[in-house]
């Protein structure tokens, strides 16, 4: 249980353009969700969480406008890169936690891996 | 705001050996503190985790940890590692203070075992 998934798990893309990425909570429903950035051989660095149903809260030196996060329901949240750029290129994490559990545990996906030419 | 630092950037050793990876902590308060685990090309997996009561957790695959509030320290022990212990291990612990219950992760271990 508690399986959290991405789409696409890897994408490469022109630098200008835009690239949406999937997060979905498969057996369960999520309350939250969360995006990470994980640069090479580093941590994973939270750049968002966002609620089902609200706006995102971005953590401090994340460009809300270039990050675009979209909550829509309770399985699904998505990334939107737009107008990427090479210094984009990274490993994106999301996670969810799980509605109506009391403690703080998140459930991570596997990650997708940005590259941008 | 909370901080977490791990003390070991790269562990190597030999299968049998046994593991202390170092974590500490900044916030004072009441935390809520995680390993997670990371194989190569998989994705993040809970190890243990502490919330309140006993201070010594145990975990998934012989791994432990033993929470000491007046050193701000969760440790994460084994006492004997295998070749499959081969990941990258992180640190975290809960931040409650914005609202929404953050993870903040330490810059995690490399641990590469030896056969």
């Amino acid at each position: 249980g508690a399986v959290v998934s991405q789409h696409p798990s890897r994408v490469i893309c022109k630098s200008g353009t835009s690239v949406k990425i999937e997060c979905r909570s498969l057996d369960f429903q999520a309350t939250t969700m969360f995006w990470y950035r994980q640069f090479p051989k580093q941590s994973l660095m939270l750049m968002a969480t966002s609620n089902e149903g609200s706006k995102a809260t971005y953590e401090q030196g994340v460009e809300k406008d270039k990050f675009l996060i979209n909550h829509a329901s309770l399985t699904l949240s998505t990334l939107t890169v737009t107008s990427a750029h090479p210094e984009d290129s990274s490993f994106y994490i999301c996670s969810a936690r799980m509605v109506g559990v009391a403690y703080y545990e998140q459930y991570f996906g596997p990650g997708t891996r940005l590259t941008v030419t | 705001a909370q901080s977490v630092s791990q003390h070991n950037h790269h562990v190597i050793l030999s299968e049998a050996a046994s593991l202390e990876l170092g974590c500490n902590y900044s916030y004072g308060g009441t935390v809520n503190l995680f390993w997670y685990v990371q194989y190569p090309g998989q994705h993040l997996q809970l190890l243990l985790k502490y919330f309140s009561g006993d201070p010594l957790v145990k975990g998934i695959k012989g791994f432990e940890a033993e929470f000491i509030k007046s050193k701000f320290s969760f440790n994460l022990r084994k006492p004997s590692v295998q070749w499959s212990d081969t990941a990258e291990y992180f640190c975290a612990v809960n931040d409650g203070s914005s609202g929404y219950n953050k993870l903040i992760f330490g810059a995690g271990t490399r641990l590469a075992v030896h056969p």
